[in-house]
């Protein structure tokens, strides 16, 4: 079966801060997808990264990093400096080649960074 | 606008009437997908739609609740005798195809009273 897990609730730094948020994932598909998604206080969910299960590559996006290890099935994104407009709901979530509509979303992590 | 756009944004409704949620996907999207976010919760897949294939509903909670898309355009999720728990924010979204990079609406927030 399919799951999405990410363990931290909430997370509270002080900018400038390095943060890191853990996403664990369970799939028997040898095929897949991850991808991070930021939901500020407005509300609408904003993409910011998509991973195939064949490239493991670690991605950098200016302050944004990603480190996919499918050894421990973690997908694991930190941010560098943290800043307050960093302040969301961060989701990770699954696709499954089978199932490539469904996307199974982890309850996510609320991220506060205080200035 | 050149997102995927929703409506209403909000809307409130006694216990037992039907709505209706409509979404307008990106323009040259064939996927469409429906998304229920309850409150300070994750995300819970509904329905997606391809193409002219047919969709899968395996998401969806229970005979109330039913979606309707028009070729490779607009979408209308539609729940009938709407009961409390249905209060959530249903999220639109939509891809140029499976698999390929999803884009959110903002939603519509649903309030059962």
């Amino acid at each position: 079966a399919q799951k999405v897990t990410q363990a931290q609730t909430e997370i509270s730094v002080v900018e400038k801060e390095d943060v890191t948020l853990d996403c664990v994932y369970e799939t028997r598909d040898t095929t897949y997808y991850l991808f991070w998604y930021k939901q500020p206080p407005s509300g609408e969910l904003v993409f910011l990264i998509r991973r195939n299960s064949f490239d493991e590559q670690n991605e950098i996006s200016g302050r944004y990093s990603w480190n996919f290890q499918k050894s421990t099935s973690s997908f694991n994104f930190t941010i560098t400096a943290s800043q307050v407009v960093d302040s969301a709901v961060y989701f990770c979530a699954l696709s499954e080649a089978g199932s490539q509509g469904n996307l199974i979303f982890g309850k996510g992590t609320k991220l506060s960074v205080k200035p | 606008g050149a997102g995927v756009s929703q409506s209403p944004s909000n809307k409130v409704t006694e216990k037992g009437k039907d709505v209706e949620l409509r979404c307008d996907p990106i323009s040259g999207h064939t996927a469409l997908y429906w998304y229920r976010q309850r409150l300070g919760q994750g995300l819970e897949f509904l329905i997606y739609f391809q193409g002219n294939s047919a969709p899968d509903k395996s998401g969806l909670p229970s005979d109330r609740f039913s979606a309707e898309r028009t070729g490779e355009s607009v979408s209308t999720l539609t729940i009938q005798r709407t009961q409390q728990e249905d209060s959530a924010v249903y999220l639109c979204a939509s891809s140029v195809e499976l698999a390929n990079t999803i884009y959110f609406g903002e939603g519509s927030w649903l309030t059962v009273v």
